[in-house]
């Protein structure tokens, strides 16, 4: 079975553009997961959706937001880059919400 | 609110001597407990985790962890040192304020194997 898929791997922005990630979940899985992992926070819980809604939120500022399709795909939006924003952005499946959670590659954003 | 520690930053041992990585966890209730572990360039691969039942759990590639209550520990070790085992690992918790569903982890422990 396929894992965790994410595109694109590597990304190049600039301050004040925006970006889209997309992850598509192993298949079966319905619930997805985002996390932010940087050298100065570390792993850092974005948000997580199930059944195309959002069911739980981290700490992040209404920059960052995304949404779930009907085949469990799931995309993140983060709108005005900042130079902060930088960072591996993973995304983990699991079959439903509160299950084993299993990461993907991750994207590499990197804003100049 | 949940919290991860991870103690050592940096643990290097030498091929072939045991592996011991430390976690503790606060938490009001019972968590759920994950180790994963993240080689350069690559996203997180879970390697063992606890939920309910026997309290040492096996994962893969020979390493296990026991979930120690009273110590609030979940400790991640493994008998022999491969140099394929360096790596960064991650030791999580699930919130049950939650329902499970948001993993919060500890900072990270780099492996580093001594030839």
């Amino acid at each position: 079975k396929a894992g965790v898929t994410q595109t694109p791997r590597y990304l190049i922005k600039t301050r004040g553009q925006q970006v889209t990630l997309s992850c598509s979940p192993i298949s079966g899985h319905r619930s997805v997961s985002w996390y932010q992992q940087t050298p100065g926070q570390g792993l850092q819980f974005l948000f997580e959706y199930f059944s195309e809604t959002q069911r739980n939120k981290g700490n992040f500022p209404g920059r960052f937001s995304g949404r779930q399709f009907s085949n469990s795909r799931s995309e993140m939006n983060v709108s005005t880059l900042e130079l902060g924003d930088s960072a591996l952005y993973l995304c983990a499946s699991s079959l439903f919400p509160g299950e084993t959670q299993y990461f993907g590659p991750g994207t590499r954003l990197l804003v100049l | 609110a949940q919290s991860v520690t991870q103690l050592g930053s940096h643990v290097s041992v030498s091929e072939g001597a045991l592996v011991l990585l430390r976690c503790n966890y606060s938490s009001s209730v019972p968590p759920y407990l994950f180790w994963y572990v993240q080689y350069p360039n690559q996203g997180l691969q879970l390697l063992l985790k606890y939920t309910t039942g026997a309290t040492l759990v096996k994962g893969i590639n020979g390493f296990e962890a026991e979930f120690k209550k009273s110590e609030t520990s979940f400790h991640l070790t493994k008998p022999s040192a491969h140099m394929s085992d360096a790596a960064e690992y991650f030791c999580a918790v699930s919130d049950p304020n939650f329902g499970n569903e948001k993993l919060t982890f500890g900072t990270g422990t780099r492996l580093t194997i001594i030839p």
